[in-house]
């Protein structure tokens, strides 16, 4: 079963406003979980990784000042989209190890569409 | 910097054909991840394997197996009987620790035909 989850599987906005997405880590905790976006017939690219209880660390061209993330917690980081345009229409998928096994294992994702 | 290379987009079979797809790597460090997953039209991406760069015995796993050679930095995968059920896009993914981000492929799509 899944070890990880996340929550909209599928979102839909209108441009101008924000949307958070949620990814847990379903029965253990996770110090790192890592953000990636991934456009339709592309590969995944990290956006940022999470760290529970300090900062996020963004990858370079990533604004961080738009994709807001906490980590609040050690079973829960947020990604929260800011401002969405439809340029920000994507597939956002977390991921998260759970110690002493195989993996990252990666949550559903959640489909945004920004209109 | 770590790169991966998936050099081929989209491979068609017959259902119970076997076919290979391709990853080449490239990093400097010395101790690395190697991962496979599968990304059905579902979007969700599943978990094949990891292999770290100091074992390079390779695996066999049902009708999947994964052939490791650091000498050409290759970590390929090979569907035995392919079915239906295996049509898919497959991502290789390098990380150079095992709770480290990773850098995926382009990935292969797979449509196996009945």
């Amino acid at each position: 079963g899944a070890v990880v989850s996340q929550h909209p599987s599928w979102v839909i906005c209108k441009s101008g406003t924000s949307v958070k997405i949620e990814c847990r880590s379903l029965d253990f905790q996770a110090t790192t979980m890592f953000w990636y976006r991934q456009f339709p017939k592309q590969s995944l690219m990290l956006m940022a990784t999470s760290n529970e209880g300090s900062k996020a660390t963004y990858e370079q061209g990533v604004e961080k000042d738009k994709f807001l993330i906490n980590h609040a917690s050690l079973t829960l980081s947020t990604l929260t989209v800011t401002s969405a345009h439809p340029e920000d229409s994507s597939f956002y998928i977390c991921s998260a190890r759970l110690p002493g096994t195989s993996g990252p294992y990666f949550g559903p994702g959640t489909r945004l569409t920004v209109t | 910097a770590q790169k991966v290379t998936q050099a081929q987009t989209e491979i068609s079979v017959v259902e119970k054909e076997d076919v290979t797809l391709d990853c080449v790597y490239e990093t400097r460090d010395t101790t690395y991840y190697l991962f496979w997953y599968k990304q059905p039209p579902s979007g969700e991406l599943v978990f094949l394997i990891r292999r770290n760069s100091f074992d390079e015995q390779n695996e066999i796993s049902g009708r999947y197996s994964w052939n490791f050679q650091k000498s050409t930095s290759s970590f390929n995968f090979t569907i035995t009987a392919s079915q239906v059920v295996d049509s898919a896009v497959y991502f290789c993914a390098l990380s150079p620790g095992a709770n480290s981000k990773l850098t995926f492929g382009k990935g292969i799509t797979l449509s196996v035909r009945p």
